[in-house]
């Protein structure tokens, strides 16, 4: 069973450019999460889609980031414009249902982005 | 938010000794899990605890919840350099959807 696919692996931009993550969920999961990683810190909820609907995104800055799941499978997420403080790794995570606490979130390898 | 705290930050031993890592909360959660996460690569969930006071094994890991579901441990026996890794505690409720990580403890074990 292939797992969740993210692209590009890394980016390197200059702030107040923009920059999209692209994220491909397994096959058959309705729930597809991004999480933005700060060195040295846990994972950070940044929304969270229930098929091609929002579930959570209070914690996404939405000044500037934006995200969308079209026909409920593929995802991107947008950054416009970066700031250096959105300097992270963009984690990608699917899981078949949407209940955390009972079942597996499956995460992709991230997205290393760097603001210079 | 619920915080999770984890303790140590950061842990270096050698091959066959034994560690413990703490995640502690002040807030009650309906389940705990414990990933770990390599240089490079996403957090990959190793159990779920559910009930108050449950322990797993898997191999030489040991987790454990807090008889009031706010804190979580896990042991490795005679580590081994293939556990090195960020280890992550992650909570859930069930009146949430998200799931609360904790900063991490980074392990490494040497030869």
């Amino acid at each position: 069973e292939a797992g969740v696919a993210q692209s590009p692996r890394y980016k390197i931009i200059e702030k107040r450019q923009s920059v999209a993550f692209w994220c491909n969920p397994i096959s058959g999961h309705a729930t597809l999460y991004w999480y933005q990683q700060i060195l040295g810190q846990g994972p950070k909820l940044l929304i969270q889609f229930q098929n091609n609907g929002v579930v959570d995104d209070s914690q996404l800055p939405k000044d500037r980031f934006s995200a969308e799941r079209l026909k409920g499978v593929d995802s991107t997420l947008k950054i416009q414009p970066a700031k250096l403080e959105d300097s992270a790794v963009y984690l990608c995570a699917s899981s078949l249902l949407g209940t955390p606490y009972q079942e597996t979130q499956y995460f992709g390898p991230g997205t290393r982005l760097l603001v210079l | 938010t619920q915080l999770l705290e984890q303790s140590p930050q950061f842990l270096s031993i050698q091959e066959g000794e034994n560690l413990t890592v703490y995640c502690n909360s002040s807030s009650v959660f309906s389940s705990l899990q414990w990933y770990r996460q390599e240089p490079g690569e996403g957090p990959v969930l190793l159990v779920t605890v559910v009930t108050g006071g449950e322990v797993k094994k898997l191999k030489r890991l040991t987790f454990q919840f807090g008889d009031a579901r706010k804190d979580s441990s896990l042991h490795i026996t005679a580590a081994q350099p293939g556990d090195t890794g960020l280890y992550l505690c992650a909570g859930a409720s069930d009146s949430g959807y998200a799931l609360n990580f904790g900063k991490g403890t980074s392990l490494l074990v040497t030869p």
